[in-house]
C-alpha cells in the first residue's frame, strides 16, 4: 500500500505569513502532486515534479511554490498567504510508468488564512 | 481545457440496491481513475483503467475511450459505500496531468 503522509495536518496561518506544507512519499514513486480541493471547485492542480529537482507549474500555480528536493519529499511553499488560499490541500503520488500512474494521495492539510 | 463532466452530483440508495456514476469526456483521454472521498476526507483510488473493465468486489468501472466516457457501478450498496466519489482523466499526449470531476455525493440510506 502506497504511503503518502503530509504534514502539518491543520495549520492556521495570518495574512502575510509564509506557509510551508510538507509531503513525504516511501514508495519510490517519480511523479507527485499537490492539489487544492475547494467546495464548488473539486481538486484542482497546483504543483506537480517528475522527480528530484524538478518542479512544474499545474493549472493554479499563481501564488505558490514547490519544491522537491529528494524523491520522497515535496513541498508546497506560499511566501504571501492569503485568506483565498484557505483550503485543503492534497499531496499525492504516481506510479508511473507511462503518463501519472496510479495516484496514492496523502490525509489532507487543511490550512486557514486569517 | 480538458473537462470532465461528472453525473449525477448526487444520488442515494436504499442498502442493497445498486446504480451507476458516469464521466463524460470533452476530449481523448488516456486512463481514468475513480476515487472515493469518505466521511474523514481521505481520498482513496478505487481503480486506474486505461481501456476494458475492472471489478473489485462490490464496485465495477468501465472505460471507453474511443466513446470518450468511463462508468462506475455500485452494487448491492452499505453504509460505508457513502461518500463522494470523483473521476479523473488524464488526456492522451498530456503531460502527465489529472483533471477531476465536480464529484458525486452518494448517500446510502438504511
Amino acid at each position: 500500500e502506497a504511503a503518502v503522509t503530509q504534514s502539518p495536518r491543520n495549520k492556521v496561518a495570518v495574512t502575510g505569513g509564509k506557509v510551508t506544507l510538507s509531503c513525504n512519499q516511501t514508495n519510490n514513486h517519480n511523479n507527485m502532486y499537490w492539489y487544492r480541493q475547494d467546495t464548488g471547485h473539486g481538486l484542482r492542480l497546483i504543483h506537480y515534479s517528475y522527480g528530484a529537482g524538478s518542479t512544474e507549474k499545474g493549472d493554479i500555480p499563481d501564488g505558490y511554490k514547490a519544491s522537491r528536493p529528494s524523491q520522497e519529499n515535496f513541498s508546497l511553499i506560499l511566501e504571501l498567504a492569503t485568506p483565498s488560499q484557505t483550503s485543503v490541500y492534497f499531496c499525492a503520488s504516481g506510479d508511473a510508468g507511462m503518463g501519472t500512474g496510479q495516484l496514492y494521495f496523502g490525509e489532507g492539510s487543511k490550512l486557514t488564512v486569517l | 481545457g480538458d473537462q470532465v463532466e461528472q453525473s449525477p452530483s448526487a444520488l442515494s440508495l436504499h442498502e442493497g440496491t445498486g446504480s451507476a456514476l458516469r464521466c463524460n469526456f470533452t476530449t481523448t483521454m488516456r486512463a481514468v481513475q475513480w476515487f472515493q472521498q469518505n466521511s474523514r476526507g481521505s481520498l482513496i483510488n478505487l481503480f486506474y483503467l486505461a481501456s476494458g473493465t475492472k471489478e473489485n468486489g462490490r464496485l465495477k468501472s468501465t472505460f471507453n475511450s474511443k466513446e470518450s466516457y468511463s462508468t462506475l457501478h455500485i452494487r448491492d450498496a452499505q453504509l460505508e459505500d457513502s461518500g463522494t466519489y470523483f473521476c479523473a482523466a488524464e488526456r492522451t499526449g498530456g503531460n502527465n496531468k489529472l483533471t477531476f470531476g465536480q464529484g458525486t455525493v452518494l448517500s446510502v440510506i438504511p
